[in-house]
């Protein structure tokens, strides 16, 4: 079965420093990675994607992830963070041509000024 | 173009009460899903449809929760009746799955429910 883990439950951060969320999943296939990020109040959009091909994947606002299939981790980086990105985010799988989206327990990313 | 719009966003009710929550996904999208977020049990799906016929329930708590999706442009999750353990914010989602599904699911703002 999949799974995905996303140790750290929040990251205090100040602001224009770097900042990386990690996400580890188990699967025994092929699998299809995302991050969600969920600003408060609302639903979940989209951060970025992996699908297949190169293995560094950018996303909106700054944001990219390295998909790193010896070590099973995606993890979500960004090398200046803004009071803006004050969020939680979501590391999530599914197997290919799945439509089940399994999530991490989110990380709560909090930038300081 | 409108995204998944979800109503209410905030819904106040007793313990016993029939509550209903409504989904409109974005239009073109096939398939429907409803999630339950909570801080103790993070994002579970509860049910998914896709081209309006219920496809895997598996998530759904018991029987107290229901779901309809009528039409391609509507669907409810109905609990009946409500007790405070299902207090939680509910999201539905869209997307267009077919064959090599890339998963990207478009959430609604959701709908915040307590129960007292």
């Amino acid at each position: 079965a999949q799974s995905v883990t996303q140790l750290d439950s929040q990251v205090p951060v100040f602001e224009e420093a770097p900042v990386e969320l990690r996400c580890n999943y188990s699967s025994s296939v092929s699998v299809y990675l995302f991050w969600y990020v969920q600003y408060p109040n609302q639903g979940l959009q989209l951060l970025l994607k992996y699908l297949s091909g190169s293995t560094l994947v950018k996303g909106i606002n700054g944001f990219e992830a390295e998909f790193n299939k010896s070590q099973t981790s995606f993890h979500l980086r960004k090398p200046s963070v803004h009071i803006s990105d004050t969020a939680e985010y979501f590391c999530a799988v599914t197997m290919d041509s799945s439509y089940k989206l399994i999530f991490g327990s989110g990380t709560r990313l909090l930038v300081r000024p | 173009d409108a995204g998944v719009i979800q109503s209410p966003r905030h819904e106040v009710t007793e313990m016993g009460q029939e509550v209903t929550l409504r989904c409109k996904p974005i239009s073109g999208h096939n398939s429907l899903f409803w999630y339950r977020q909570t801080m103790m049990r993070g994002l579970e799906l509860l049910i998914y449809f896709n081209n309006n016929v219920p496809i895997d329930d598996s998530g759904m708590p018991e029987d107290r929760f229901s779901a309809k999706m009528p039409n391609a442009s509507f669907s409810t999750l109905k609990i009946q009746p409500s007790e405070p353990r299902d207090s939680a914010v509910y999201f539905c989602a869209s997307s267009f799955v077919r064959t090599g599904n890339t998963g990207e699911l478009f959430f609604g703002e959701g709908s915040r429910l307590t129960v007292l």
